[in-house]
């Protein structure tokens, strides 16, 4: 089945303790991309990647980092989490190297941080 | 960069009844312009989308208009059901893919 992949779901973690969360796809799609939802502010985009070894920022990069090593993968590193941090996150991707195609996203992350 | 604005934030329309979601953008290069369906506790989903060299488009009783002069674009749902009860939300893209806040679609039986 096609699909976007993210794990965890839900994490629970402390301020300073450096997390992870992983993003794979198994449609061959070029461009994957990070966004984190808040109530009332909709969907902001974090990073994004246009093809591998490819990334750049998007409207709210601080406090996050991306790789992109290799095309079905996409993690987000969180070095030092800080509770405004605190978010519902989700990893997509699409068949195309631009923003012009459909987004496939990911089940979420759902990330407290206290 | 390109600002997405979004209306209404809630929106409850009864069974059958139709609902009129309305986006305005800022760029006049954005050229795709895509719908996303978020139910509760779910991933975003793409219900439609449209390019600029298209005024319309229509799937069942889900439609988007598009009208580039005046920069907005709008979803419209006909004969509305309560499974059409959800968050959505509009997006242009130009240089980058911006999201509206989204609409809190309700429909009462």
């Amino acid at each position: 089945e096609a699909q976007v992949t993210q794990n965890p779901r839900y994490l629970i973690t402390v301020t300073g303790k450096k997390l992870t969360v992983t993003c794979s796809q198994n449609m061959n799609h070029e461009y994957m991309s990070w966004y984190r939802q808040d109530p009332g502010l909709g969907l902001r985009q974090i990073y994004y990647s246009m093809n591998v070894e490819v990334t750049d920022k998007g409207d709210v990069p601080e406090g996050y980092k991306v790789s992109r090593k290799e095309k079905r993968n996409f993690p987000l590193i969180l070095e030092s989490p800080s509770p405004n941090q605190t978010s519902l996150y989700f990893c997509a991707s699409s068949p195309g190297t631009d923003y012009n195609s459909p987004l496939h996203f990911g089940n979420g992350t759902r990330l407290t941080v206290t | 960069g390109e600002n997405v604005e979004q209306h209404p934030s809630t929106l409850s329309v009864q069974e059958g009844d139709s609902a009129v979601i309305k986006c305005t953008y800022s760029d006049s290069a954005s050229n795709y312009f895509p719908w996303y369906k978020q139910e509760l506790g779910k991933r975003p989903q793409l219900i439609i989308d449209i390019r600029s060299n298209v005024g319309e488009k229509k799937d069942q009783r889900i439609a988007v208009t598009l009208n580039k002069t005046a920069k907005h674009f709008s979803l419209h749902i006909t004969e509305t059901q309560p499974e059409d009860s959800a968050v959505y939300f509009c997006a242009a893209s130009g240089y980058a893919l911006n999201f509206g806040k989204g609409t809190s679609l309700l429909v009462t039986p």
